[in-house]
């Protein structure tokens, strides 16, 4: 069966500083990989999406950024974060066009 | 474009149904549903796809007017497990991306 990891659970970060979400697949090959951040009491805002390695599509202009080195592994950074970046990251696998499944995600505090 | 949920917010006694709905501007070629539990990650419920297939949980069921762009989520014989926020995820196109509602609070109360 397939499993969805994210790490960390809970990141408290100071404003300005660096940011490396990571999340990965198992049990699954060359899945369609998505970031989604959801504010507090906030429905769910796509990120980031990719549907193979290296291959990646920005859905909203920000100082994040995502990559995908390996098959089954996605990448959520930034350089510098924003008090605004604060939230609830998901990450979620997709093969092809059927379910889609959130990883337990990460709630970033920024301060 | 963002699909509408009706209503916003729902509250149940244990055992009363209710129906959850989504509607989009533009056509679709499936609609997804989660339920997402306060402090914790969205949970699928039910995939619907243009054509008739569906797939998801047995105690759960779902419509898809594909002419209209529409959907309902059925649950009956509520449960306290029931309650949680309710999210409908839609996909147009060949672009693999769903776009959420902004969810339906569903309160179910002994």
């Amino acid at each position: 069966s397939q499993t969805i990891h994210q790490w960390p659970a809970t990141l408290v970060q100071p404003v300005g500083s660096p940011l490396s979400l990571e999340c990965t697949v198992e049990g699954t090959s060359n899945p369609n990989l998505y970031w989604y951040r959801q504010a507090a009491g906030r429905g769910l805002q796509l990120l980031f999406y990719s549907v193979g390695i290296g291959q990646i599509s920005s859905e909203v202009p920000q100082n994040l950024s995502a990559s995908r080195p390996q098959d089954r592994q996605f990448i959520l950074s930034s350089k510098k974060l924003l008090l605004s970046d604060s939230g609830f990251y998901l990450c979620a696998w997709r093969a092809g066009r059927y379910e889609q499944y959130f990883g337990p995600g990460t709630r970033l505090t920024v301060t | 474009q963002q699909p509408v949920q009706s209503p916003q917010a729902v509250i149940l006694r244990e055992g009363e149904d209710a129906v959850i709905n989504c509607s989009s501007s533009k056509a679709l070629y499936s609609v997804h549903w989660y339920r997402q539990k306060h402090g914790e990650a969205p949970v699928f419920l039910m995939i619907l796809l243009k054509g008739g297939e569906q797939k998801g949980h047995e105690k759960i069921s779902a419509s898809f007017n594909e002419k209209k762009q529409q959907s309902s989520l059925y649950l009956t014989a509520s449960q306290l497990s029931y309650s949680g926020t309710y999210f409908c995820g839609t996909e147009g196109g060949s672009n693999y991306k769903l776009t959420f509602g902004k969810g339906t609070l569903l309160t179910v109360n002994p």
